[in-house]
């Protein structure tokens, strides 16, 4: 089955720029969206279809894709910014990576 | 503005079922909106369920799951159902409705339920 990798963790200082990735076989040719999470709430998508960002989603937050990884980044990283981030992609179904936790200390 | 609401969580015996329900509003529900099902396992990450067509009439399941859980839709009710039997202590997880996204390639989910808890154990 096909799988997406993320790094378990992530930090950064706030107002930092911190990227997180998202790795896979042929991910250049697919559809990225990213998600966040925070605990105990519904997740939210930050960018669908590989860079695009929904409205009312912070311009601090966009995303990239080259070869095989897709990344997103956010920029001037806040306090609020921390949360669970996950990458998801179709390869005959639904994928989801495994989650990068971020922290913003 | 668009709202998905779970409900039907709860504790249950291994081998037991439970029938999850998530009510849609702020949207057409039956405007070529795909229905999913997605579930976090407590300590890990978001794993894809089920979804089912607008219609109805196609559905598909992760193989976790496949011949145990059933999704189904009401459109009249803007609901969407996730039936789950033959439970396992590793089914235990948070269960998320979550709508497919409409524009564009519609590979992405675009709003998501609160969750709802499902605890699989004797």
């Amino acid at each position: 089955s096909y799988e997406v990798s993320q790094p378990p963790s992530v930090s950064v200082s706030p107002g930092q720029t911190v990227t997180i990735t998202c790795s896979g076989h042929k991910l250049g040719g697919k559809y990225v969206s990213w998600y966040q999470h925070k605990a105990g709430q519904s997740p939210v998508m930050v960018i669908f279809e590989s860079t695009k960002r929904p409205s009312g989603i912070p311009e601090r937050f966009y995303a990239s894709k080259s070869g095989n990884t897709a990344s997103l980044t956010i920029s001037g990283a806040q306090a609020i910014d921390e949360a669970d981030y996950y990458c998801q992609t179709w390869d005959k179904s639904v994928v989801f990576g495994g989650g990068t936790k971020l922290t913003v200390l | 503005q668009v709202q998905l609401v779970e409900s039907g969580g709860g504790l249950v015996k291994p081998g037991g079922s439970l029938r999850l329900s998530c009510v849609g509003s702020g949207f057409t529900f039956t405007d070529d909106y795909y229905m999913t099902w997605m579930r976090q396992p407590p300590g890990k990450g978001l794993e894809w369920i089920s979804y089912i067509s607008s219609s109805g009439s196609y559905m598909s399941y992760a193989e976790s799951v496949k011949g145990r859980f059933t999704i189904s839709r009401d459109n009249a009710k803007k609901s969407a159902f996730l039936l789950m039997d033959s439970l396992r202590p590793e089914d235990t997880a948070v269960y998320f409705c979550a709508r497919r996204g409409l524009g564009g390639s519609g590979d992405y989910f675009d709003h998501w339920g609160q969750g709802v808890m499902v605890t699989v154990s004797s």
